[in-house]
């Protein structure tokens, strides 16, 4: 069965600097992979989606990029940090159409 | 294009009673539905999904949901709840074709109370 990594589990970043969210998966190849925002007491956001390497589609039009350089490797990146980035951010992998997310990653912009 | 209503923000409910969370759902095409848990500062666990078959679907932690194709509902039950059964469930549909995106829910707290 698939097992997907996200790194790290806690973030405290100052706004305006960069960031960096990775994602990997292990036990499958050729996911589909998809990053979520998670904003305090609201639903899931989709971000990005991605169906294969160097293949990403953007949902939501901000501060953020996605990139996907091996095919199990998802990279959630931002090069200058909002306030508003702050949330809880889920990395997920399609699988027989089914998604299991990762463990998250909270991100606290200060 | 789907959409998904979670009825109920927050249901609160005593231990070892039962408990029903509503999901109702949109869509113009035949549709797979989940049910997701997030505990507190986890990502979200498969709890049950509808795929094709059998209407009465059991998931882990012994809930289960039933798809009714008329009234475009997709209600998760559980007989006699624990308090280790508090957390966020959300309700998700995808189409059964083509596009590999679902839509969440917004999700209901469930509160379960000693």
């Amino acid at each position: 069965s698939q097992t997907i990594h996200q790194w790290p589990a806690t973030l405290v970043q100052p706004v305006g600097s960069p960031l960096s969210l990775e994602c990997t998966v292990e036990g499958t190849s050729n996911p589909n992979l998809y990053w979520y925002r998670q904003a305090a007491g609201r639903g899931l956001q989709l971000l990005f989606y991605s169906v294969g390497i160097g293949q990403i589609s953007s949902e939501v039009p901000q501060n953020l990029s996605a990139s996907r350089p091996q095919d199990r490797q998802f990279i959630l990146s931002s090069k200058k940090l909002l306030l508003s980035d702050s949330g809880f951010y889920l990395c997920a992998c399609g699988l027989a159409g089914v998604l299991y997310f990762g463990a998250g990653t909270r991100l606290s912009v200060l | 294009a789907q959409s998904v209503t979670q009825l109920d923000s927050q249901v609160p409910v005593f231990e070892e009673a039962p408990v029903e969370l509503r999901c109702n759902y949109s869509s113009s095409v035949s549709v797979y539905l989940f049910w997701y848990v997030q505990y507190p500062n986890q990502g979200l666990q498969l709890l049950l999904k509808y795929l094709s078959g059998s209407t009465l679907v059991k998931g882990i932690n012994g809930f289960e949901a039933e798809f009714n194709k008329s009234q475009t509902s997709f209600h998760l039950r559980k007989p006699s709840v624990h308090i280790s059964d508090t957390a966020e469930y959300f309700c998700a549909v995808r189409p059964s074709g083509g596009s590999y995106i679902p839509t969440f829910g917004r999700g209901t707290s469930l509160i379960v109370h000693p």
